[in-house]
């Protein structure tokens, strides 16, 4: 399935590095997602934007920053990183944002911070 | 408390098994409801909604108690293949907020 891609699938950074991480959706849908999955918790919801639009901004460190440029591409840059920050990021897409929309999840970039 | 809180598991079914999951949810706020599931190393894919009466796909039986503030999931006649980490995720009608449990995960055995 090729709905939702994100590159790449794994990253190894040191805490001085600047890297991003790519999402790109081709089903036409408004609204995408940030999400942090740490062993044995959660999903975290990190941003949400809607048309482009960031509606969201889930008490993120400065050191992530999104970055949306049209409703299909959705980006993550990385700078400073911390060791804490190793986890699987994963991106996700929704028709809308009425909470009622089932969302499509790209595989997901794992990310090691050394 | 957590706000979606489920039994991490594992559960541990011979095949052929029927096995039920319960998810519960602190916000009566909550409109709705999915069950999805991730496999070892994968992106969670959505199983089914849940809707307010209950609803059946296969093998699959998903139920929702807003009294009691928890939904359920059945699965009959269990598969190696459904062994996986299945999750529960409620969210607001009107928002963007989608709030995942941590997951029970399912090891169906030969």
């Amino acid at each position: 399935e090729t709905g939702v891609t994100q590159t790449p699938r794994h990253l190894v950074m040191g805490m001085t590095n600047k890297k991003s991480l790519k999402c790109e959706q081709h089903l036409g849908h408004n609204a995408m997602y940030w999400y942090k999955q740490s062993a044995k918790k959660p999903l975290e919801l990190m941003f949400v934007y809607n048309f482009k639009e960031q509606t969201e901004n889930n008490s993120v460190p400065s050191r992530f920053s999104p970055e949306c440029p049209n409703s299909s591409h959705l980006f993550l840059h990385l700078h400073t990183l911390q060791p804490e920050d190793s986890a699987l990021y994963l991106c996700a897409s929704s028709q809308d944002v009425t909470g009622q929309e089932t969302q499509y999840f790209g595989p997901g970039t794992r990310l090691l911070v050394l | 408390r957590k706000e979606v809180e489920q039994d991490p598991g594992p559960f541990n079914v011979p095949e052929g098994a029927t096995v039920a999951f319960n998810c519960t949810y602190s916000n009566s706020a909550s409109q709705s409801f999915f069950w999805y599931r991730q496999d070892c190393r994968k992106e969670p894919k959505l199983l089914m909604s849940v809707y307010s009466s209950g609803n059946e796909d296969g093998r699959f039986t998903a139920q929702l108690n807003r009294a009691s503030q928890y939904i359920s999931l059945l699965i009959r006649d269990s598969k190696l293949s459904d062994s996986a980490t299945y999750l529960c995720v409620v969210s607001y009608s009107g928002t963007y907020k989608y709030i995942f449990g941590t997951g029970t995960r399912l090891k169906v055995l030969a």
